[in-house]
């Protein structure tokens, strides 16, 4: 079973759309969480952390449930400009070192 | 442009070449990564300094493969003896010292390698 764990997508969706995206972890003692947003053929660039009590930043929100180890991104009123591959980032697993796990990725594709 | 830079930004090669890539991170930042990213797939660690020791690496770093920090600075990873398989987006990340376990890392635009 892979670390992190999302569904590739391409979600394609109309300008205005709201969007969510799923992604689960397999270590139950992984610390910090985290959305990274990647543009074709560029480096990652963080989005957002995710922190258990949920977090907003414009119009991105972010969820973790640690019982069930899966962590969200909801898009709402989504523009042309989000259109990226989103990648849910797990980090400090105990014993892992400070490195970064990331998934494959979702990709979202926003359409006029 | 987060800070981290990287050279060269493309490299084509042939296969048992040697390469070279290097990584300038933010200038207070001591921790620093590489991470491998190929294609339809997330980034994948590579290694690890924090200032001039190599803490972490990972299975994937062959013996082919060797990073060095030697000032606690820049870092380089020479891959010797290239395959094909070494083809791939080499990717440089910083981070400051903080506590605990979070630390947010920046990435550089990466090195995108070609084994012929």
């Amino acid at each position: 079973r892979k670390e992190v764990e999302q569904d590739p997508g391409p979600f394609n969706v109309p300008e205005g759309a709201t969007v969510a995206f799923n992604c689960t972890y397999s270590n139950s003692a992984s610390q910090s969480f985290f959305w990274y947003r990647q543009d074709c053929r560029k480096e990652p660039k963080l989005l957002m952390s995710v922190y258990s009590s949920g977090n907003e930043d414009g119009r991105f929100t972010a969820q973790l449930n640690r019982a069930s180890q899966y962590i969200s991104l909801l898009i709402r009123d989504s523009k042309l400009s989000d259109s990226a591959t989103y990648l849910c980032v797990v980090n400090g697993i105990p014993g892992g070192g400070n490195k970064l796990t990331f998934g494959t990725g979702t990709q979202l594709k926003v359409e006029l | 442009d987060t800070g981290v830079s990287q050279d060269p930004r493309h490299k084509i090669t042939k296969r048992g070449q040697n390469v070279t890539f290097r990584c300038d991170p933010i200038s207070e930042h001591n921790r620093l990564y590489w991470y491998r990213q190929t294609l339809g797939q997330g980034p994948e660690f590579l290694t690890y300094f924090q200032n001039e020791a190599q803490l972490e690496k990972s299975r994937l770093l062959s013996d082919r493969f060797s990073a060095e920090r030697p000032k606690g600075s820049f870092s380089t990873l020479e891959i010797q003896r290239t395959e094909q398989g070494d083809s791939a987006m080499y990717l440089c990340a910083s981070s400051p010292r903080v506590t605990g376990h979070t630390d947010t890392q920046y990435f550089g635009p990466g090195t995108r390698l070609t084994v012929l």
